[in-house]
């Protein structure tokens, strides 16, 4: 079946350090991927998209890689603030339907 | 614009008690969905619409129902409460556009407890 495996563990980064975060893939072949941002108690807010024949994509101090060899996505957070603090989930969808496929998420905390 | 909805924000059920969860959106998007999230564990989708009168069964249909009569409403149906549906429940919709990779967009979630 399909999976999704984020890091579990919490991410504790110092604060203007780089926080990079890992989303691994099996038993699919997804067209594109995104990135969301979840703070406690609310709903998880869109992030970045990336397509299967990307293989980076930049906004502003976030940048998400794409290796479809191997499975894999990175998200990059540069010059990380204690406000990017917060549990990011990656999600895969396919290109002919209307679903996401969800990890977990990573727990990321910046400290000051 | 308030975007995606969702009452109430909190409930406490007892076992074999139905309610509704409201979702509500003025975004006028043709796709939504209904998601539980439990501790540690991804998104799982239970029931989705690509439209008014479309619905669908996700990952985790049993125990739910819903309705799409219009297009800004999409409510969640508990019939029969179980602790196992002790969860944050999400609705999130998505626009139809010349990219079927759009964003979906969430409310703020309703966490119910069934004791």
């Amino acid at each position: 079946s399909q999976k999704i495996e984020q890091n579990s563990e919490a991410l504790n980064i110092q604060e203007g350090k780089t926080a990079t975060l890992t989303c691994n893939y099996t038993n699919y072949s997804p067209a594109y991927l995104q990135w969301y941002r979840q703070d406690p108690g609310r709903g998880p807010v869109f992030l970045l998209l990336i397509r299967e024949n990307e293989k980076e994509k930049r906004k502003e101090r976030l940048k998400v890689t794409f290796d479809t060899t191997l499975k894999q996505s990175l998200f990059h957070i540069t010059a990380s603030q204690p406000a990017d603090s917060a549990t990011y989930l990656c999600a895969l969808g396919g290109d002919s339907n209307y679903q996401l496929i969800w990890g977990a998420g990573t727990k990321l905390i910046i400290k000051p | 614009n308030a975007g995606v909805t969702q009452t109430p924000k909190f409930r406490i059920l007892k076992i074999g008690q139905s309610m509704t969860l409201q979702c509500a959106q003025d975004m006028n998007h043709n796709y939504m969905y209904w998601y539980r999230q439990d501790p540690g564990m991804g998104l799982k989708l239970i029931y989705y619409s690509v439209g008014a009168g479309i619905t669908d069964k996700g990952e985790v249909p049993n125990g739910y129902n819903v309705s799409r009569s219009t297009t800004e409403d999409f409510p969640l149906r508990l019939e029969l409460a179980a602790p196992s549906q002790t969860s944050v429940y999400f609705c999130a919709t998505r626009g139809y556009g010349a990219s079927s990779y759009n964003e979906q967009f969430f409310g703020p979630g309703t966490r119910l407890t069934v004791l």
